[in-house]
Protein backbone atom coordinates (compact mmCIF):
# COMPACT_ATOMS: atom_id res chain seq x y z
CA UNK A 1 0.00 0.00 0.00
CA UNK A 2 2.41 2.64 -1.74
CA UNK A 3 1.06 6.20 -2.07
CA UNK A 4 0.82 6.60 -4.92
CA UNK A 5 3.16 9.67 -6.31
CA UNK A 6 2.01 13.09 -7.41
CA UNK A 7 4.63 16.13 -8.24
CA UNK A 8 4.86 18.51 -4.87
CA UNK A 9 4.00 21.46 -6.68
CA UNK A 10 2.21 22.76 -10.10
CA UNK A 11 1.89 26.07 -11.23
CA UNK A 12 0.12 28.40 -13.74
CA UNK A 13 -1.02 31.88 -14.47
CA UNK A 14 -4.58 32.83 -14.36
CA UNK A 15 -6.05 31.51 -17.77
CA UNK A 16 -3.75 28.86 -18.55
CA UNK A 17 -3.61 24.87 -17.84
CA UNK A 18 -1.99 23.10 -15.41
CA UNK A 19 -1.65 18.96 -15.31
CA UNK A 20 -1.14 17.13 -12.47
CA UNK A 21 0.05 13.06 -12.62
CA UNK A 22 -1.07 10.80 -10.31
CA UNK A 23 1.34 7.36 -10.77
CA UNK A 24 0.58 3.92 -9.19
CA UNK A 25 1.10 0.31 -10.48
CA UNK A 26 -0.77 -2.14 -11.84
CA UNK A 27 -2.42 -3.16 -7.95
CA UNK A 28 -4.00 0.12 -8.21
CA UNK A 29 -4.39 2.93 -10.86
CA UNK A 30 -3.83 0.48 -13.80
CA UNK A 31 -6.23 -2.07 -12.56
CA UNK A 32 -8.98 -0.41 -11.71
CA UNK A 33 -11.19 2.85 -13.10
CA UNK A 34 -11.88 4.03 -9.42
CA UNK A 35 -9.51 6.97 -9.50
CA UNK A 36 -10.78 10.15 -7.67
CA UNK A 37 -9.64 13.91 -7.40
CA UNK A 38 -10.02 15.83 -4.63
CA UNK A 39 -9.59 19.55 -3.59
CA UNK A 40 -8.43 20.65 -0.23
CA UNK A 41 -8.37 24.00 0.75
CA UNK A 42 -5.79 24.93 4.08
CA UNK A 43 -7.99 23.56 7.01
CA UNK A 44 -10.77 22.33 5.32
CA UNK A 45 -11.93 18.83 4.63
CA UNK A 46 -11.26 17.48 1.13
CA UNK A 47 -14.06 17.95 -1.86
CA UNK A 48 -14.26 15.49 -4.68
CA UNK A 49 -13.83 17.24 -8.17
CA UNK A 50 -13.58 13.61 -10.37
CA UNK A 51 -14.42 10.44 -9.56
CA UNK A 52 -14.19 7.15 -11.70
CA UNK A 53 -11.28 8.39 -13.37
CA UNK A 54 -13.48 11.54 -16.17
CA UNK A 55 -16.48 12.04 -14.27
CA UNK A 56 -17.27 15.42 -12.64
CA UNK A 57 -20.01 15.50 -9.73
CA UNK A 58 -23.05 17.89 -10.10
CA UNK A 59 -21.58 21.36 -9.37
CA UNK A 60 -17.99 21.19 -10.51
CA UNK A 61 -16.92 22.98 -13.37
CA UNK A 62 -16.03 21.61 -16.80
CA UNK A 63 -12.40 23.13 -16.10
CA UNK A 64 -11.61 20.14 -14.16
CA UNK A 65 -11.40 17.05 -16.54
CA UNK A 66 -9.36 13.55 -15.29
CA UNK A 67 -7.99 10.54 -17.76
CA UNK A 68 -5.84 7.87 -16.96
CA UNK A 69 -3.26 5.76 -19.14
CA UNK A 70 -1.88 2.72 -17.85
CA UNK A 71 -0.83 2.89 -13.83
CA UNK A 72 -0.77 6.85 -14.31
CA UNK A 73 -4.18 9.19 -13.80
CA UNK A 74 -4.05 12.94 -14.68
CA UNK A 75 -6.02 15.69 -13.65
CA UNK A 76 -6.13 19.28 -15.46
CA UNK A 77 -7.00 22.41 -14.93
CA UNK A 78 -8.30 24.68 -17.30
CA UNK A 79 -8.80 28.39 -17.48
CA UNK A 80 -7.41 28.88 -14.03
CA UNK A 81 -8.58 31.16 -11.55
CA UNK A 82 -7.53 32.14 -7.96
CA UNK A 83 -9.73 29.99 -6.10
CA UNK A 84 -7.95 26.71 -7.92
CA UNK A 85 -4.85 27.63 -5.55
CA UNK A 86 -5.17 24.86 -3.31
CA UNK A 87 -3.82 21.27 -2.53
CA UNK A 88 -4.86 18.32 -4.86
CA UNK A 89 -4.60 14.61 -4.01
CA UNK A 90 -5.71 11.26 -6.25
CA UNK A 91 -6.54 8.43 -5.23
CA UNK A 92 -7.14 4.56 -6.06
CA UNK A 93 -9.11 1.63 -5.54
CA UNK A 94 -6.23 -0.57 -4.46
CA UNK A 95 -8.42 -3.86 -4.30
CA UNK A 96 -9.35 -6.43 -1.36
CA UNK A 97 -11.45 -3.35 -0.07
CA UNK A 98 -8.58 -1.15 0.40
CA UNK A 99 -7.96 2.61 -0.85
CA UNK A 100 -5.19 4.62 -1.56
CA UNK A 101 -4.10 8.64 -1.84
CA UNK A 102 -1.38 10.46 -3.87
CA UNK A 103 0.65 12.18 -1.95
CA UNK A 104 -0.37 15.68 -3.41
CA UNK A 105 0.56 18.23 -5.09
CA UNK A 106 0.13 21.90 -4.49
CA UNK A 107 -1.01 24.12 -7.57
CA UNK A 108 -0.25 28.26 -7.28
CA UNK A 109 -1.74 30.01 -9.25
CA UNK A 110 0.76 32.86 -10.23
CA UNK B 1 -27.78 18.02 3.15
CA UNK B 2 -25.09 15.07 3.54
CA UNK B 3 -23.42 16.14 7.21
CA UNK B 4 -20.80 14.32 8.86
CA UNK B 5 -19.72 15.23 12.18
CA UNK B 6 -16.63 13.40 13.77
CA UNK B 7 -15.87 13.13 17.65
CA UNK B 8 -13.83 11.39 20.10
CA UNK B 9 -10.45 13.19 19.63
CA UNK B 10 -7.93 14.61 21.94
CA UNK B 11 -4.81 13.98 23.69
CA UNK B 12 -3.83 10.46 24.67
CA UNK B 13 -0.55 8.74 25.91
CA UNK B 14 0.98 6.33 23.24
CA UNK B 15 -0.53 2.74 23.85
CA UNK B 16 -3.75 3.77 25.05
CA UNK B 17 -6.92 3.62 23.38
CA UNK B 18 -9.47 6.23 21.87
CA UNK B 19 -12.63 5.95 20.00
CA UNK B 20 -13.56 7.96 17.11
CA UNK B 21 -17.59 8.50 16.45
CA UNK B 22 -19.17 9.74 13.26
CA UNK B 23 -22.61 10.81 13.18
CA UNK B 24 -24.42 11.09 10.16
CA UNK B 25 -26.97 13.19 8.53
CA UNK B 26 -28.71 14.35 5.28
CA UNK B 27 -28.82 10.78 3.45
CA UNK B 28 -29.97 7.10 3.98
CA UNK B 29 -26.50 5.74 6.19
CA UNK B 30 -27.33 2.36 6.27
CA UNK B 31 -27.58 2.23 2.09
CA UNK B 32 -23.52 3.90 1.86
CA UNK B 33 -20.50 2.17 2.48
CA UNK B 34 -18.68 4.79 4.57
CA UNK B 35 -14.74 5.45 5.21
CA UNK B 36 -12.05 6.88 7.88
CA UNK B 37 -9.17 8.88 6.45
CA UNK B 38 -6.42 10.82 8.33
CA UNK B 39 -3.74 13.78 8.07
CA UNK B 40 -1.21 14.35 9.99
CA UNK B 41 -0.87 17.74 10.75
CA UNK B 42 1.30 19.22 7.22
CA UNK B 43 0.98 16.34 5.80
CA UNK B 44 -1.26 14.47 3.41
CA UNK B 45 -4.20 12.10 2.89
CA UNK B 46 -3.99 8.76 4.18
CA UNK B 47 -6.99 6.21 3.48
CA UNK B 48 -6.94 4.17 7.19
CA UNK B 49 -10.46 2.15 6.78
CA UNK B 50 -13.55 1.17 5.38
CA UNK B 51 -16.48 -0.86 5.86
CA UNK B 52 -19.51 -1.78 3.68
CA UNK B 53 -23.15 -1.04 4.00
CA UNK B 54 -24.25 -4.12 6.35
CA UNK B 55 -20.85 -4.24 8.28
CA UNK B 56 -20.11 -7.58 5.87
CA UNK B 57 -16.40 -6.40 4.56
CA UNK B 58 -13.93 -4.03 6.03
CA UNK B 59 -10.90 -3.15 4.82
CA UNK B 60 -7.79 -1.44 6.49
CA UNK B 61 -4.41 -0.05 5.69
CA UNK B 62 -1.34 -1.80 6.66
CA UNK B 63 -0.45 0.68 9.03
CA UNK B 64 -3.24 0.37 11.28
CA UNK B 65 -4.53 -3.51 10.75
CA UNK B 66 -4.15 -5.41 14.07
CA UNK B 67 -4.45 -1.44 15.84
CA UNK B 68 -8.00 -0.03 14.66
CA UNK B 69 -11.42 -1.63 14.33
CA UNK B 70 -14.41 -0.06 11.80
CA UNK B 71 -17.80 -0.64 12.75
CA UNK B 72 -21.04 1.14 12.37
CA UNK B 73 -24.47 1.11 13.74
CA UNK B 74 -27.44 2.05 11.29
CA UNK B 75 -29.94 2.06 13.53
CA UNK B 76 -27.82 5.29 15.08
CA UNK B 77 -26.77 6.42 11.61
CA UNK B 78 -23.20 6.28 13.44
CA UNK B 79 -19.50 5.15 12.29
CA UNK B 80 -16.91 4.15 14.59
CA UNK B 81 -13.14 4.04 14.47
CA UNK B 82 -11.86 1.72 17.64
CA UNK B 83 -8.30 2.71 18.03
CA UNK B 84 -5.61 0.78 19.91
CA UNK B 85 -2.18 0.16 20.82
CA UNK B 86 -1.73 4.26 19.55
CA UNK B 87 1.52 5.60 18.38
CA UNK B 88 2.43 9.11 17.96
CA UNK B 89 2.88 8.54 14.19
CA UNK B 90 -0.91 7.93 14.55
CA UNK B 91 -1.35 11.62 15.13
CA UNK B 92 -3.86 13.26 12.83
CA UNK B 93 -6.86 15.14 11.98
CA UNK B 94 -9.31 12.01 11.24
CA UNK B 95 -11.93 12.23 8.75
CA UNK B 96 -15.14 10.31 8.28
CA UNK B 97 -16.20 10.21 4.66
CA UNK B 98 -18.84 8.43 2.91
CA UNK B 99 -18.42 6.52 -0.18
CA UNK B 100 -19.20 7.06 -3.40
CA UNK B 101 -21.46 4.22 -4.41
CA UNK B 102 -19.66 2.16 -7.20
CA UNK B 103 -15.89 3.83 -6.84
CA UNK B 104 -14.90 2.54 -3.45
CA UNK B 105 -13.65 6.05 -2.81
CA UNK B 106 -14.88 8.67 -0.55
CA UNK B 107 -17.18 11.71 -1.78
CA UNK B 108 -18.48 13.72 0.92
CA UNK B 109 -16.39 13.98 4.60
CA UNK B 110 -16.67 15.66 7.83
CA UNK B 111 -14.33 18.15 9.06
CA UNK B 112 -12.28 16.08 11.07
CA UNK B 113 -11.31 15.36 14.54
CA UNK B 114 -7.75 15.57 16.25
CA UNK B 115 -5.94 12.78 17.60
CA UNK B 116 -3.03 13.82 19.34
CA UNK B 117 -0.87 11.10 20.51
CA UNK B 118 1.81 11.95 23.00
CA UNK B 119 5.23 10.11 24.32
Amino acid sequence: QSALTQPPSASGSPGQSVTISCTGTSSDVGAYNYVSWYRQYPGKAPKLIIYEVTERPSGVPDRFSGSKSGNTASLTVSGLQADDEADYYCSSYAGSNIGVFGTGTKVTVL
Amino acid sequence: EVQLVESGGGLVQSGRSVRLSCAASGFTFREYAMHWVRQGPGKGLEWVSGITWNSDTKGYADSVRGRFIISRDNAKNSLYLQMDSLRTEDTAFYYCARDKPGTYLPDYWGQGTLVTVSS
